[in-house]
């Protein structure tokens, strides 16, 4: 069966990075890409970008970018989602989705991980 | 950037009835739009995709309908288990792939 599996919670100061992992496991992992999507308290989904397993390309949220870099790492099914110079309103939930998008584009997400919260608090 | 907007925010509807969730796109997006149900503290599920395909393990009263601009979420007979939050989402023009802001179903 299909699985993600996130790695824990995060307490960052403002300025500072964090680096989300995300594990796949129950398919061909470079037959899809991940997308990332987060949740502040409270509020709605975002998609914050998207990245194929297959070839690494990307394609990034205007407002996130030059702040965030998606990476896949074949060898352990992993995805990777860093986001730099943290700050208050970067509190949410993070979750990674896996997405039938393979090669060039973005489409639904039809699994995802368990999330994973960062707070971002001096 | 699309904006989806979905209505009503919050729906209030009694166990047995039918549920009719709204989302509408700020420009054409074809077919290309999800649904998804989340429940408090849970990760999002997918129910719908392509507008009115249901996702593995969907039960079949759910159903979408819709292409262009307007798109309708239908659940023909609420269980226990279907309140929740709703959203869309469409992926037709991106970057970003955009959400609605969400659909509360309550009892």
């Amino acid at each position: 069966q299909v699985q993600l599996v996130q790695s824990g919670a995060e307490v960052k100061k403002p300025g500072a990075s964090v680096k989300v992992s995300c594990k796949a496991s129950g398919y061909n992992f470079i037959s899809y890409g991940f997308s990332w999507v987060r949740q502040a308290p409270g509020q709605g989904l975002e998609w914050m970008g998207w990245i194929s397993a297959y070839n690494g390309n990307t394609k990034y949220a205007q407002k996130l970018q030059g702040r965030v870099t998606m990476t896949t790492d074949t060898s352990t099914s992993t995805a990777y989602m860093e986001l730099r110079s943290l700050r208050s309103d970067d509190t949410a939930v993070y979750y990674c989705a896996r997405d039938p998008g393979a090669v060039a584009d973005t489409k639904f997400f039809d699994y995802w991980g368990q999330g994973t919260l960062v707070t971002v608090s001096s | 950037e699309i904006v989806l907007t979905q209505s009503p925010a919050t729906l209030s509807v009694s166990p047995g009835e039918r549920a009719t969730l709204s989302c509408r796109a700020s420009q054409i997006v074809s077919s290309n739009l999800a649904w998804y149900q989340q429940k408090p503290g849970q990760a999002p599920r997918l129910l719908i995709y392509g507008a009115s395909t249901r996702a593995t393990g969907i039960p079949a009263r759910f159903s979408g309908s819709g292409s262009g601009t307007e798109f309708t979420l239908t659940i023909s007979s609420l269980q226990s288990e279907d309140f929740a939050v709703y959203y869309c989402q469409q992926y037709n023009n991106w970057p970003p792939s955009t959400f609605g802001q969400g659909t509360r179903l309550e009892i």
